[in-house]
């Protein structure tokens, strides 16, 4: 299986901070990723696919980036609405993986 | 709007069969460019992909979950199904159902569903 490898575990930002997270893969996924936003209590949301392409309806305040074995999620100017945990996840072989999470926190 | 819905017992027994439907609304299981997944995320840890099916019947399985794990469809119900075998309290989670693009992998989830394994 391909291990996903995301940091850090946990982040600590203020509201207008650039924020930015990093996944790495135990071999290369071409640019086969995707990042989700999770809130308490509900389900994973797609926010981008292909490694950098933002899923419709996304603010474009996230981006993402990388190919082969590493990638990084950037959030450029954090909001309220974007505290959350949030998951890269490999779908360039089964079993399709995902990183442990990393959650932003309010600082 | 796609929507997907989980729906079956939220306690089950040890060694028992856990058994979850998926109901889609606003979209079609029989689709060719999509395939239907299982995901699972135990309490407050990640999320564990469990496996998929195309319309046709085609099935995926996570090996380690493979020899438990059956996935159907049922194209005249707009449903699709997973059943765990030999449960433990370890496959205590929140299941979710979700639809798949090759290109866009997980783009609609359903709500999730907490199964607890408990006699």
């Amino acid at each position: 299986d391909i291990q996903m490898t995301q940091s850090p575990s946990t982040l600590s930002a203020s509201v207008g901070d650039r924020v930015t997270i990093t996944c790495r893969a135990s071999q290369s996924i071409s640019s086969w990723l995707a990042w989700y936003q999770q809130k308490p209590g509900k389900a994973p949301k797609l926010l981008i696919y292909k490694a950098s392409s933002l899923e419709s309806g996304v603010p474009s305040r996230f981006s993402g980036s990388g190919s082969g074995t590493e990638f990084t999620l950037t959030i450029s100017s954090l909001q309220p609405d974007d505290f959350a945990t949030y998951y890269c996840q490999q779908y360039n072989s089964y079993p399709e993986t995902f990183g442990q999470g990393t959650k932003v926190e309010i600082k | 709007q796609v929507q997907l819905q989980e729906s079956g017992p939220g306690l089950v027994k040890p060694s028992e069969t856990l058994s979850l439907t998926c109901t889609v609304s606003g979209g079609s299981v029989s689709s060719g460019s999509y395939y239907w997944s299982w995901i699972r995320q135990p309490p407050g840890k990640g999320l564990e992909w469990i496996g998929y099916i195309y319309y046709s019947g085609s099935t995926n399985y996570n090996p380690s979950l493979k020899s438990r794990v059956t996935i159907s469809v049922d194209t005249s119900k707009n449903q699709f199904s997973l059943k765990l075998s030999s449960v433990t309290a370890a496959d205590t989670a929140v299941y979710y159902c979700a639809r798949g693009h090759p290109e866009r992998t997980f783009d609609y989830w359903g709500q999730g569903t907490l199964v607890t394994v408990s006699s």
